[in-house]
């Protein structure tokens, strides 16, 4: 079994749609992650947390939300969906004293 | 803002060549810098990483070579094979232990 799975892994949606993309991990670490990643643009942060009760932005956090339910699982919401968040999204966890990261499978999402 | 710059954005290699791929940084204030590969479907993995106490790094075919005084390291694929067809992130450690990637690199090794 994947140590990270994601859920959806595609969705197509219209625009000024809610959507939640959910995380969830089976590695026991504590620090969670959501990134983009866009065509010639690579990888690019959106919200990471700690522990369940930290959360914080990244480099592009407008137009989206998160919430840590537990340890296992972080979920990225957009609260109404416009056309330049499509994307492929992915979610990341890593161990308190390690730099690497466990990427999940990805979420590839359309917004029409 | 991209603090890391990636070249080339695309690869093409013939089978038993050398691929390289470049990156350059901006903040020298950490100690990082990990390479990930990421096949079609997939998410990304970690490769290869260095720190910047040394000047090199060989895993098997795969090697970082780092340059601090021009705040360039690079990634370089001896024996290139068709396996090896993905795509490449460069990134740097920024702070709060989180990660900053390159624009990535498709390397398409013809066989």
């Amino acid at each position: 079994d994947a140590d990270v799975t994601q859920t959806p892994r595609n969705r197509i949606t219209k625009t000024g749609k809610r959507i939640m993309l959910e995380c969830s991990q089976t590695k026991g670490h504590d620090r969670m992650y959501w990134y983009r990643q866009d065509p010639g643009l690579g990888l690019r942060l959106i919200y990471y947390s700690f522990d369940v009760k930290d959360i914080n932005k990244g480099e592009i956090s407008d137009g989206y939300s998160v919430s840590r339910q537990a340890q296992a699982k972080f979920s990225l919401s957009l609260e109404s969906a416009i056309p330049n968040q499509t994307a492929l999204y992915f979610c990341a966890t890593s161990a308190w004293n390690q730099e690497t990261q466990y990427f999940g499978p990805g979420t590839r999402l359309l917004v029409l | 803002q991209q603090q890391v710059k990636q070249s080339p954005q695309s690869l093409i290699v013939q089978k038993g060549g050398i691929s390289i791929i470049n990156c350059a940084y901006e903040n020298t204030a950490f100690d990082y810098f990990p390479w990930y590969q990421q096949f079609p479907g997939k998410g990304p993995a970690l490769l290869i990483a260095i720190r910047p106490d040394v000047s090199e790094k060989k895993e098997g075919r795969f090697t970082i070579s780092f340059n601090k005084s021009a705040k360039q390291f690079s990634l370089h694929i001896m024996d290139s094979q068709p396996g090896d067809s993905a795509t490449y992130f460069c990134a740097e450690e920024t702070s709060g232990s989180r990660l900053t990637f390159g624009e990535g690199t498709q390397l398409t090794v013809n066989p």
